[in-house]
């Protein structure tokens, strides 16, 4: 059973602050990681992903991915009110073949004025 | 592109009828999914296709629960006889190079 682990929070920050999400999985075979942003009564929306160990920067968002670990992280700089919401982290098999998504049940950010 | 559309977006019914849900997906892409999210479970994928073929079908709960792809534009998701533990929303995606996009979802209430 592969599983994705999120804190449900609610994560609280202070606008401008960074939001730190954190997510670990089990499958060690992972090979894709993905990040969604889904806001109250809407639908899920990719906002970063991430194939290799280390950063990668998207404007205000850097996903940083520790496969050793088998932990995944959303940073987000100048936290603003706009990006409250919670954050799905997705991961994706490495099997030969297809693998789909497995979901985490996502961290709830607050970003106060 | 209007991106994946998903009918209707609320649907209340009552325990024992049949509810049908529709989505149209993003033109060009090969996979389709249907997922169902709730508070206790999150999202659940329910089933997937590939070029309108079912693949997976193994997150479907009940022979309650059925699905088809006619063709690479529409897909439905069939529950018969609703209950009130289907109560959930159900959004449909669609995927192209890994990168899934929602539709809006479809609100489920059977009372």
């Amino acid at each position: 059973q592969k599983e994705v682990e999120q804190n449900s929070g609610p994560l609280s920050v202070p606008e401008g602050a960074i939001a730190s999400l954190n997510c670990t999985y089990s499958d060690r075979g992972s090979q894709s990681f993905f990040w969604y942003r889904q806001y109250s009564g809407k639908s899920p929306e990719l906002i970063m992903f991430i194939y290799s160990n280390g950063d990668k920067e998207d404007g205000r968002f850097t996903a940083q991915l520790n496969k050793a670990s088998q932990y995944v992280s959303l940073l987000i700089r100048d936290s603003q009110p706009s990006d409250s919401a919670t954050y799905l982290c997705a991961v994706k098999g490495g099997n030969s073949g297809y693998s789909t998504l497995t979901f985490g049940k996502g961290t709830m950010l607050l970003v106060s004025p | 592109d209007a991106g994946v559309i998903q009918s209707p977006r609320h649907e209340v019914t009552e325990m024992g009828q049949e509810v049908t849900l529709r989505c149209k997906p993003i033109s060009g892409h090969d996979y389709l999914f249907w997922y169902r999210q709730t508070m206790m479970r999150g999202l659940e994928l329910l089933i997937y296709f590939n070029n309108n073929v079912p693949i997976d079908d193994s997150g479907m709960p009940e022979d309650r629960f059925s699905a088809k792809m006619p063709n690479a534009s529409f897909s439905t998701l069939k529950i018969q006889p609703s209950e009130p533990r289907d109560s959930a929303v159900y959004f449909c995606a669609s995927s192209y190079h890994e990168k899934l996009f929602f539709g809006s979802g479809t609100q489920l209430s059977v009372l």
